[in-house]
């Protein structure tokens, strides 16, 4: 079946722009995360959805990043005023549970601010 | 509050090596640890996870990892390396109980193959 998908899977934007980049989770997978992933680190943390509502976004850094699930399934995230420091790869996962389950990735999308 | 510990950065082996990639945690609690591998371009494999019972794990691709609770380690292990196996390997912490359901990353192992 279909894995989790991401689109774009490359954004380029000027500082201060908003962007969204968009999480497409495996059908029926009810938990849905976002990472984010800076050059030679590992994935943090940034939020976890359990089905339309934010169940932790203690890892959002501030309040430039946004993250919507409307509808229990594809998840947008949103960064406002964009800066250099928000370059990054931001994966998505999800899970068929939210708990002990394997968190299943997206390929990523790769931000870039100029 | 939770951190993964992988002191290797780099690592390279000779192809049929055998192969140690090293993992510390520290987490209050019964921890669920799990090991991805990331080629370039690809998103993460889950290889394998440990959430009790066997501190022996079997994974994909002839991966075993081995839990050592009295090390705070968990370390992955693969006999005999294949050419394909170079990759970026991640090993991650998340709850077991309570909390939020994130997963916690160590940095990173790069191995490199040489044939």
């Amino acid at each position: 079946g279909a894995g989790v998908s991401q689109t774009p899977s490359n954004k380029v934007t000027e500082k201060g722009k908003y962007v969204e980049l968009r999480c497409d989770p495996i059908s029926g997978h009810t938990a849905l995360y976002w990472y984010r992933q800076s050059l030679g680190q590992g994935p943090e943390f940034l939020i976890y959805f359990q089905g339309t509502g934010a169940a932790d976004d203690s890892g959002l850094p501030n309040d430039r990043f946004f993250a919507v699930r409307p509808e229990g399934s594809v998840s947008t995230l949103k960064i406002q005023r964009t800066e250099r420091g928000d370059s990054a790869v931001y994966l998505c996962a999800s899970s068929l549970l939210p708990r002990g389950n394997e968190q299943f990735f997206g390929p990523g999308t790769r931000l870039t601010v100029l | 509050a939770q951190s993964v510990t992988q002191p290797d950065i780099h690592i390279t082996v000779s192809e049929g090596a055998s192969l140690e990639l090293r993992c510390n945690y520290s987490y209050g609690a019964t921890p669920y640890l799990f090991w991805y591998v990331q080629s370039p371009g690809q998103g993460l494999q889950l290889l394998l996870k440990y959430f009790s019972g066997d501190t022996l794990v079997q994974g994909i691709k002839g991966f075993e990892a081995e839990f050592k609770r009295s090390q705070s380690s968990f370390n992955l292990r693969k006999p005999s390396v294949h050419w394909s196996d170079a990759a970026e390997y991640f090993c991650a912490v998340g709850p077991f109980t309570g909390g939020g359901n994130k997963l916690t990353f160590g940095t990173g192992t790069q191995l490199k193959v040489e044939l």
